[in-house]
């Protein structure tokens, strides 16, 4: 049973850097499978996708976001991390890491959400 | 474009039917998952694909696409399918894009 946790401050200062991390239990991040994803949702709003990474190293983001975010895996950890600079209180959201399957671009596993405040 | 369109939101009396629809450019070439999410919880994947549930999804939900726009159809709702419904959809270019969700109540 694949599973997925996030983790990480709850709180950033605006300006500065979110950094979240996503711990995978019941599958690799090296899976051929699965593009390791990070989507987000501000309060009230809808779902946001920010973007995604896959094990030989192509990754793929929100053209809204390309200039500030990066995702990436950490193989010897099995997780994969969100970096999100220069952030605004607009990127005050809950963060979720998800598994997207490669075959059908489908969503299949999602993390339970981490809430990340920016404040001034 | 690779924009979705959902209706804001939509009613079903109990027991009854209710097609929630997601329209959009990329419907045209690449199928739509929809998502479930209730209130406090992440979304859960209820149908993607040309014609797939996932495991535990009752066969009340089914999905379909015709052209532009893809539906997502609850056959004799339930209590506990009041929830905010969710499509996505890849483009050309690998990105990802949500629509921006839909209210169902069930009356």
């Amino acid at each position: 049973q694949v599973q997925l946790q996030e983790s990480g401050p709850g709180l950033v200062k605006a300006s500065e850097t979110l950094s979240l991390t996503c711990t995978v239990s019941g599958d690799s991040v090296s899976s051929t499978y699965s593009y390791w994803s990070w989507i987000r949702q501000a309060p009230g709003k809808g779902l946001e996708w920010i973007g995604y990474d896959y094990y030989i190293g192509t990754t793929k983001y929100n053209p809204s976001l390309q200039s500030r975010v990066s995702i990436s895996l950490d193989t010897s950890k099995n997780e994969f991390s969100l970096r999100l600079r220069s952030v605004t209180a607009a990127d005050t959201a809950m963060y979720y890491c998800a598994r997207i399957g490669t075959g059908d671009d489908a969503i299949h596993i999602w993390g339970q959400g981490t809430e990340v405040t920016v404040s001034s | 474009s690779s924009e979705l369109t959902q209706d804001p939101a939509v009613s079903v009396a109990l027991g009854q039917t209710v097609r929630i629809t997601c329209q959009g450019d990329s419907l045209r070439r690449y199928y739509a998952s929809w998502y479930q999410q209730k209130p406090g919880q992440a979304p859960l994947l209820v149908f993607y694909g040309e014609n797939n549930r996932p495991s535990g999804i009752p066969d009340r939900f089914s999905g379909s696409t015709s052209e532009d726009t893809a539906s997502l159809t609850i056959t004799g709702a339930q209590a506990e399918d009041e929830a905010d419904y969710h499509c996505n959809c890849r483009d050309r270019s690998g990105y990802h894009v949500f629509g921006p969700g839909t209210k169902v109540t069930v009356l």
